[in-house]
């Protein structure tokens, strides 16, 4: 089941923050975020496993509910290489290692 | 090689011919996945291989499709009696394990059947 990605599209000025939300109707066993720039392939942010885990990436970090349901990315003091379509590609117990992608999230920095 | 290669990077076929899409990962990786995403949409599942073991296809559409890793390293997608509805970008991604691991995509080979 596609996991619910939120807002589908921001436009954020350069220096502001944004927070991507990506859930999920059932648990998941992780969730893995991704970056897509305009004609390139995805590029890997993060992997969350754990319930309550937080993880940082430059000043991309992100967090993983104790439900393990839902995850949100959170970009701060954002900068022009930001811009892009963010997804979140979640796993179940049962998901054979497969990956269900999220519908994208368009962030667009303007100076 | 240095990251994941797809050839070619555009074809154009005329509906009812077969095409072969090919995916060089990077070497000695284990995990080897293949997407279809639209423009604008995440990337669609279709088949993982394990080394040469291909233990998901859930994902390929119909029978015209199928992919094989007979050495476990080089993939092909191969798609048989092409529709239209078949156009898409083709992703192929390689990760060192399978799981939780981080997954290297490659540039994508963009399919169009006129």
């Amino acid at each position: 089941q596609q996991p619910v990605q939120s807002p589908q599209a921001v436009i954020l000025r350069e220096g502001e923050d944004a927070v991507i939300n990506c859930s999920s109707s059932k648990a998941l066993y992780s969730v893995h975020w991704y970056r897509q720039k305009h004609g390139e392939a995805p590029v890997f942010l993060m992997i969350l496993l754990k319930g309550g885990e937080q993880k940082g990436h430059e000043k991309i970090s992100a967090s993983f509910n104790e439900k393990k349901q839902q995850s949100s990315l959170y970009l701060t003091a954002s900068q022009l290489s930001y811009s892009g379509t963010y997804f979140c590609g979640t796993e179940t117990m049962d998901s054979n290692y497969q990956l269900i992608w999220g519908a994208g999230t368009k962030l667009i920095i303007k100076p | 090689g240095a990251g994941v290669s797809q050839s070619p990077r555009y074809k154009v076929t005329k509906r009812g011919q077969d095409v072969a899409l090919r995916c060089d990962p990077i070497s000695g990786h284990v995990s080897l996945y293949w997407y279809r995403q639209a423009l604008g949409q995440g990337p669609e599942f279709l088949t993982y291989f394990n080394y040469e073991a291909q233990q998901d296809k859930s994902g390929l559409p119909n029978d015209r499709f199928s992919a094989e890793r007979p050495e476990g390293s080089i993939s092909t997608l191969t798609i048989q009696r092409t529709e239209q509805r078949d156009s898409a970008m083709y992703r192929c991604a390689s990760s060192f394990g399978r799981g939780n691991t981080e997954a290297f995509f490659g540039q994508g080979t963009r399919l169009t059947v006129v």
